[in-house]
């Protein structure tokens, strides 16, 4: 059973950079599909941030692409999340998740969520 | 805003069936056939009831179902239950640019 479980500080301050991990267990990222952050917010419900595959393949949300990196870690079976400059706005419920089968395919498998808030 | 816009809420008795619209443009729902539609409980995590506008994952009843007319989606949920109130999202794929659209949920209540 595949499960996806993020992880990181669950404060950040203003200005600083949000990084957060999603640990894959029971499927290896290395063996395909695409790998997804999604955040949540009260104001602005659900935003995808971006996907990425095994090989490093990148596709990010243009309003946070210049704030954004997503990595993959095939060894460690996991893939990140680095947020740059950040403020309130970027205060929400982060999940990983996996495509369904191609990058514009829907979000078949969810973590559990972590939240984030940013306030100094 | 969100980029689909859906109804902040809808309502039905048990049994009965209920609709929920997903209204967006040409560039998203109406230009492709990849939309989904997620089942949210309050504090847990989105669930994926129906992908590619109209099939179902694997466990998930046959009274969700998914159609599509230009560049608006539907979910009805036929025969109602208790257990199906919760928010209810959909998603489309909005091309190499946007790539991802969300819309803003849909809170079904159970009367």
């Amino acid at each position: 059973q595949v499960q996806l479980q993020e992880s990181g500080p669950g404060l950040v301050k203003p200005s600083e950079t949000l990084s957060l991990t999603c640990a894959v267990s029971g499927y290896s990222i290395s063996s395909g599909y695409y790998w997804a952050w999604i955040r949540q917010t009260p104001g602005k419900g659900l935003e995808w941030i971006g996907s990425i595959d095994q090989s490093g393949d990148r596709y990010y949300n243009p309003f946070l692409k210049n704030r954004l990196t997503i990595s993959v870690d095939t060894s460690k079976n996991q893939f990140s999340l680095k947020l740059s400059s950040v403020t309130a706005a970027d205060t929400a419920v982060y999940y990983c998740a996996r495509h369904r089968e191609l990058v514009n395919d829907a979000f078949h498998m969810w973590g559990q969520g972590t939240l984030v808030n940013v306030s100094s | 805003q969100s980029a689909l816009t859906q109804p902040r809420s809808v309502s039905g008795s048990p049994g009965q069936s209920v609709t929920i619209s997903c209204t967006g443009t040409s560039s998203d729902v109406g230009g492709y056939n990849y939309v989904s539609w997620y089942q949210q409980y309050p504090g847990k995590a989105p669930k994926l009831i129906i992908y590619d506008v109209n099939k179902w994952p694997s466990g998930v009843p046959a009274r969700f179902s998914g159609s599509k007319s230009g560049d608006t989606a539907s979910l009805t949920i036929s025969g109602l239950q208790a257990e199906d109130e919760a928010n209810y999202y959909c998603c489309s794929y909005a091309g190499a640019y946007t790539h991802v659209v969300f819309g803003g949920g849909t809170k079904v209540t159970v009367l």
